[in-house]
């Protein structure tokens, strides 16, 4: 079965400074993975997708993520936050009969 | 362009009454969803639909019912509300289900006293 885990629950940077929000996923076959952000009492927006191509993914807004099969990994970077990055951040992978499957959530705050 | 639109945005019932949540969407996508959103517990699967007519169950289905007997819309019915089921909810739909993006609605905030 597919399944998700975000490692952090919480993660606080300052402004101007890298942004790492940790995901590992479990899938029995290649699976398609993406980060989706909810600002405030907002919907959700696509970051970016994995399918399978370039394991190096860019994504909206600076960000980027790295699919690592052998450590069952998909982190999400940002080489330097900015204010308007503070949002909550979900890791989905999909699941081979067609649902989407999301992790705990990872809320991002950014320091002045 | 519309994407997905969820009717209505805001609801107050009381326990045991009964509510439908329609989710429309405009992109002739085959995969639709029903998720609930709970503090600290990410975006959990209610039901989906792979096409017009199916339903299937997704890790949290009880107290829920679900039809797609348009292709467009997929309705969510609570028929006893509880106090548990206050939550938000958001539908998506997708092209695919696998490799595609998922599109999501605006939310449903769910209130059941």
């Amino acid at each position: 079965a597919q399944s998700v885990t975000q490692l952090d629950s919480h993660v606080s940077v300052s402004e101007g400074t890298p942004v790492l929000l940790r995901c590992n996923y479990s899938s029995s076959y290649s699976p398609s993975l993406f980060w989706y952000v909810q600002h405030p009492n907002k919907g959700l927006q696509l970051l970016l997708k994995y399918t399978s191509a370039a394991t190096l993914v860019k994504g909206i807004n600076g960000f980027e993520a790295e699919f690592k099969k052998s450590e069952t990994s998909f982190h999400l970077t940002k080489p330097s936050a900015h204010m308007s990055d503070a949002a909550e951040y979900f890791c989905v992978v999909t699941h081979q009969g067609g649902k989407l499957i999301f992790g705990q959530g990872t809320e991002l705050s950014v320091k002045p | 362009n519309a994407g997905v639109t969820q009717t209505p945005k805001f609801r107050v019932l009381k326990t045991g009454q009964s509510m439908t949540l329609l989710c429309a969407q405009d992109m002739n996508h085959e995969y639709m969803y029903w998720y609930r959103q709970d503090p600290g517990m990410g975006l959990r699967l209610i039901h989906y639909s792979v096409g017009e007519g199916t339903t299937a169950k997704g890790e949290v289905p009880d107290g829920y019912n679900v039809s797609r007997l348009k292709k467009q819309n997929f309705l969510l019915g609570l028929e006893s509300a509880a106090p548990s089921q206050t939550s938000v909810y958001f539908c998506a739909s997708s092209y695919s289900g696998t490799a595609t993006e998922a599109f999501f609605g605006q939310g449903t905030r769910l209130t059941v006293v």
